[in-house]
């Protein structure tokens, strides 16, 4: 059972330009929310965060918006850059000793 | 070390040997975890533990799979007779102390391939 899903698995934007990463999921019962950045060959590090008492956080070019009633999040970079290139995983946690992942959106930002 | 170790960093084993995989988390972290990730899929949770206590073995998906922390640090993940749809990159990731406000960190992982 899929309980965090990423439909788009890749993503293609200008150097300067806004990317989106979108991240549905199932479980109400997700309470905080992740994202994680994984270059090739490396171990996914973590990016940003929000708990579900928030709508929205921000971190220079990152911002992470949740809208709990559509069980939605998104990832907003902005203006991205070419480093920023890499694959895009989403994660939920609902306290437990578990964290479930999407399966990852790459994104590949051209100059 | 700064960060989480594994090794190795790339096994090939053949259908039906015993593999063993090692996690060095980072100094102090008391929370340790492994996660499976098949081609194509993010990361899916094996198990947790804290200290050397095996909290939660919830995802490991067969008894052929078996992990270890004896003494609160190092962690070993073994796989027993290993399958080809053993063949992922099994990622090893810790933390202070586990909620989820706190970050996890990974390791670069153990690229097994069973041929």
């Amino acid at each position: 059972d899929q309980q965090v899903k990423q439909n788009s698995p890749s993503l293609s934007v200008q150097e300067g330009r806004i990317s989106i990463l979108n991240c549905d999921y199932t479980n109400s019962m997700f309470d905080y929310f992740l994202w994680y950045k994984k270059y090739p060959a490396e171990g996914p590090t973590f990016l940003i965060s929000i708990s579900s008492i928030k709508d929205k956080n921000e971190d220079g070019r990152f911002t992470v918006f949740l809208n709990k009633s559509a069980k939605h999040l998104s990832l907003h970079i902005v203006p991205s850059q070419p480093g920023d290139s890499a694959v895009y995983f989403c994660a939920a946690s609902d306290n437990n000793n578990d964290m479930r992942f999407g399966a990852g959106t790459r994104l590949t930002v051209k100059p | 070390g700064a960060g989480v170790s594994q090794s190795p960093r790339y096994k090939v084993a053949k259908r039906g040997q015993d593999v063993a995989l090692r996690c060095d988390p980072i100094s102090g972290h008391v929370s340790l975890f492994w996660y499976q990730q098949a081609l194509g899929q993010g990361p899916e949770f094996l198990t947790y533990f804290q200290n050397e206590a095996q909290l939660d073995k919830s995802g490991l998906p067969s008894d052929r799979f078996f992990a270890e922390r004896p003494e609160g640090s190092v962690s070993t993940l073994k796989i027993q007779r290993t399958q080809q749809e053993d063949s992922a990159v099994y990622l090893c990731a810790s933390s202070l102390v586990w909620d989820p406000g706190n970050t996890i960190y990974f390791g670069e992982g153990s690229w097994l391939t069973v041929v």
